[in-house]
Parts: C-alpha cells; sequence; structure tokens
C-alpha cells in the first residue's frame, strides 16, 4: 500500500491570510502527482496534475509546486477566501495506472 | 454534457443483501476506477480498469467485484453487503496514462443495516 501524506489535516485561517499545504510521496516510481479541490456535497474537481520534478503550476491564487526527488508537493493559495473553504486532496500516481489518495486537508476560511 | 453518471445517488440495504452500483461515461475514457470515501481516510481506491476487459484491485478490495464490457460501463458489485461497506462511492474516469485528471461521478450513498 502506498503511502501518500497529507499535512495538515485542518486549517482555520482568516480572509486575506495566504497559506499552504503539504503532499507527501513515495519517491521511487513516480508517474504523477494530482491536486483536487473538494467542496461539501460535491464531488472532487482537479486543480493541477503535475509530472516533472520542479514543475509548478498556477491557476488564479493557487499554485502548486513539486519536488519529486524528495517526495513531496506544495499547494499554496494567496489571500484565501471564503469560496476556498474545502477539502484538498492529493493523489500519486505511478505507471501501471493505479491513483492512490492523501487523507485531505480540510482548509476553512473565516470572513 | 454527462461526464460520469453513477446510480443510485442513495440506497439502504440489509446485511447480506446484494446489488450493483452503476458507472457510466461518455467521454471514451480507458480508465475507470471505484473509490469510497470514509470520514478521516480519504478515498481510499476499490477497484479499477485500464480499458475493456482489464481489472485490477485497488487498497481495499475484500467484498466487491467488478467488470468491464464496455469502454463506457464499470459496475461495482456488493455480493453481500455488510455494515462495514456502509460508505459514499466515487466512481471516476480518466483517459489512459496517469498524467490526464480524474473525472468523477456524484457519489452513491450506501447504508448497510
Amino acid at each position: 500500500i502506498l503511502n501518500v501524506e497529507q499535512s495538515p489535516q485542518s486549517l482555520h485561517v482568516q480572509e486575506g491570510d495566504s497559506t499552504n499545504f503539504t503532499c507527501s510521496f513515495p519517491s521511487s516510481n513516480f508517474y504523477a502527482l494530482h491536486w483536487y479541490r473538494w467542496e461539501t456535497a460535491k464531488s472532487p474537481e482537479a486543480l493541477f496534475v503535475m509530472t516533472l520534478n520542479g514543475d509548478e503550476k498556477k491557476k488564479g491564487r493557487i499554485s502548486a509546486t513539486l519536488n519529486t526527488k524528495e517526495g513531496y508537493s506544495y499547494l499554496y493559495i494567496k489571500g484565501s477566501q471564503p469560496e476556498d473553504s474545502a477539502t484538498y486532496l492529493c493523489a500519486f500516481g505511478t505507471s501501471y495506472g493505479k491513483l492512490t489518495f492523501g487523507q485531505g486537508t480540510i482548509l476553512t476560511v473565516h470572513p | 454534457n454527462a461526464g460520469v453518471t453513477q446510480t443510485p445517488k442513495f440506497q439502504v440495504l440489509k446485511t447480506g443483501q446484494s446489488m450493483t452500483l452503476q458507472c457510466a461515461q461518455d467521454m471514451n475514457h480507458e480508465y475507470m476506477s471505484w473509490y469510497r470515501q470514509d470520514p478521516g481516510m480519504g478515498l481510499r481506491l476499490i477497484h479499477y480498469s485500464v480499458g475493456a476487459g482489464i481489472t485490477d484491485q485497488g487498497e481495499v478490495p475484500n467484498g466487491y467485484n467488478v467488470s468491464r464490457s464496455t469502454t463506457e460501463d464499470f459496475p461495482l458489485r456488493l455480493l453481500s453487503a455488510a455494515p462495514s461497506q456502509t460508505s459514499v462511492y466515487f466512481c471516476a474516469s480518466r483517459m489512459q496514462g496517469n498524467t490526464g485528471e480524474l473525472f468523477f461521478g456524484e457519489g452513491s450513498r450506501l447504508t448497510v443495516l
């Protein structure tokens, strides 16, 4: 069983704060690292898929970095808004197709 | 666009009953998978398929069967439901290879009494 760890488990921030979370994954047999956003009562939706060491992706106020050699990825949110409140999931992909998810980081942004 | 369609959305079973959760996608995705979501456990992979006729086990396959006779459909069967299978189930699909994002269905909430 692949070990994909996310930290922290939950996070409370004030509107306007910037924040970041971590996803740790095995450094061997790496193929891709996915980030998903999961709002309550909805289905997870993809934010980023990263495949190369040193990859940086950005979508609006959200960005992500990838270090495959040491096995971690960071997700950053700049100037958090209440609508950013959600669970953020990372998933580790291997070459044979399986995607293994971490437990998620629950973000709550207070107005 | 329909995307990934799961049925039923809600189901209550008694211990020992059998049922099938249906999943269909209209995006011609080769890869399809089933996850279960339990509090504090994230999404755990039950079974997955990389194409018609090919299935494989995920992290928590016990108590579940799958088949993939067509590219579009990937049903999940519970042969003898147990209370431990009370969960929310998500079907997801993507293009072949790990660089494509997963597209999720809306989820099916199953309660086993």
